[in-house]
């Protein structure tokens, strides 16, 4: 059984395209994040939601909107595709409060903008 | 500011010896938790090891042990017995209550030569 499970793997989209990715976890953990990690491997949160509710909404760009219709799944919708946004996206999940095991991780969307 | 830092952007090990990588990191909180993530090429994050910042006891599991030098905000990683599996990338996180969210070090890339 997959924890966290991203959709697609891949993803190679022209310029100005909109796109979105899916993730789900099965965890039962109230917090999902988007991570973004860039050609240098810096990870850098870009979203937190926790319970549906976002929490942790970084310095980015209006074109990337999370949406979370439940908690076990929180999806990145991203409009007007621009090549800087070539990447690869993680989304992650751990519990809220209490002990803190560790970020279950997906395995990654790598998203390629020509 | 809530910087994680790894000095080391490469390291290798020959199989079988030892290696320690470095982290430091930066924050106010008292109660936080330390952890090391390990990237191999098929990109999946997977957790080596964990240490909550209240056990002044170091973390191990198996031939991962950590160095917690908590007035020195500093979180070392050292791979005993390195195996050619253990190459990939590794990256320090912490886990801040405040903000309920990890952040990670800019990562160092394990070489282990046979």
């Amino acid at each position: 059984d997959t924890a966290v499970s991203q959709t697609p793997k891949y993803l190679v989209t022209q310029m100005g395209n909109d796109k979105s990715i899916k993730c789900e976890q099965n965890l039962g953990h109230d917090t999902m994040y988007w991570y973004k990690q860039d050609s240098k491997k810096f990870l850098k949160i870009m979203f937190s939601y926790n319970n549906k509710e976002l929490i942790i909404n970084e310095t980015v760009p209006n074109r990337f909107s999370p949406k979370s219709p439940d908690k076990a799944h929180l999806n990145l919708h991203i409009n007007s595709l621009e090549l800087g946004d070539s990447a690869v996206y993680f989304c992650a999940s751990s519990p809220w409060g209490g002990e803190v095991t560790e970020a279950f991780f997906g395995q990654g969307t790598r998203l390629t903008v020509v | 500011a809530q910087t994680v830092t790894q000095s080391q952007p490469e390291m290798s090990v020959q199989e079988a010896e030892t290696v320690t990588l470095s982290c430091t990191y930066d924050t106010s909180e008292s109660d936080y938790y330390l952890f090391w993530y390990k990237q191999p090429p098929s990109r999946q994050m997977i957790l080596v090891i964990r240490q909550e910042a209240y056990k002044q006891q170091n973390a191990t599991e198996n031939r991962f042990s950590v160095n917690f030098q908590k007035a020195a905000k500093s979180f070392s990683l050292k791979i005993s017995d390195s195996q050619l599996g253990d190459a990939a990338m590794y990256f320090c996180a912490r886990f801040s209550n405040t903000g309920n969210q990890f952040y990670f070090g800019t990562g160092t890339s394990l070489t282990v030569i046979p």
